[in-house]
């Protein structure tokens, strides 16, 4: 069975400074990657994915994150925050079934 | 503009009174999915749809219904709610089978308190 963990429920930024969002997963197969991001009152949408290929890869607003299969790892980076950027991250793998298992969010806040 | 409308985006309900939640798009999407997100939990699925009249239990079935019959609407059924079903509930779709992106195109949510 597949899992993810995220390992900060909280990670409080000034604006302006460099962020990473910690995220490993747990998988028997070959899983696709992704993170997600839900802006206050709104579902979620894709910020990046990796399904094969090149383990750096970029996302929207800035965001990437890399894929690390002997750590197990797909920690998103920015390197430098916006007030903006405040939301819930959620990291999530799937096996190509259409099943994603998400992980607990973090919830990034960035201050002024 | 291609979106997924869920409707009632707000919901008070009482146990045992019968509800349903709509779920709606526009994108010609075969595969569909409800999940629930509860705080330190992420997101779990309930049901999903691969097609019309194609549905399969996720991670957390019990206590809920789905219906496939047309291909843009798959609604999430509460016969008898619990408190425990008190929750933020999305639903999502995705494109074409054959190569999966992941990509998941997420509903507003919709915010369900069972009294």
């Amino acid at each position: 069975a597949q899992s993810v963990t995220q390992l900060d429920s909280q990670v409080p930024v000034f604006e302006e400074a460099p962020v990473e969002l910690r995220c490993n997963y747990s998988s028997s197969v070959s899983v696709y990657l992704f993170w997600y991001v839900q802006y206050p009152n709104q579902g979620l949408q894709l910020l990046l994915k990796y399904l094969s290929g090149s383990t750096l890869v970029k996302g929207i607003n800035g965001f990437e994150a890399e894929f690390n299969k002997s750590q197990t790892s797909f920690h998103l980076r920015k390197p430098s925050v916006h007030i903006s950027d405040t939301a819930e991250y959620f990291c999530a793998s799937g096996t190509g079934r259409r099943a994603l298992t998400f992980g607990s969010g973090t919830r990034l806040q960035v201050q002024p | 503009e291609a979106q997924v409308t869920q409707n009632p985006r707000y919901l008070i309900t009482v146990t045992g009174k019968k509800l349903t939640v709509t779920c709606s798009q526009n994108m010609n999407h075969e595969y569909m999915s409800w999940y629930r997100q509860d705080p330190g939990l992420g997101l779990r699925q309930i049901y999903y749809s691969m097609n019309v009249e194609v549905t399969d239990k996720g991670d957390v079935p019990e206590g809920y219904k789905v219906s496939r019959k047309e291909k843009r609407n798959f609604p999430l059924i509460l016969e008898s709610p619990s408190p425990n079903q008190t929750s933020l509930y999305f639903c999502a779709s995705s494109g074409p089978t054959g190569l999966w992106t992941g990509e998941l195109f997420f509903g507003e949510g919709s915010r369900l308190t069972v009294l």
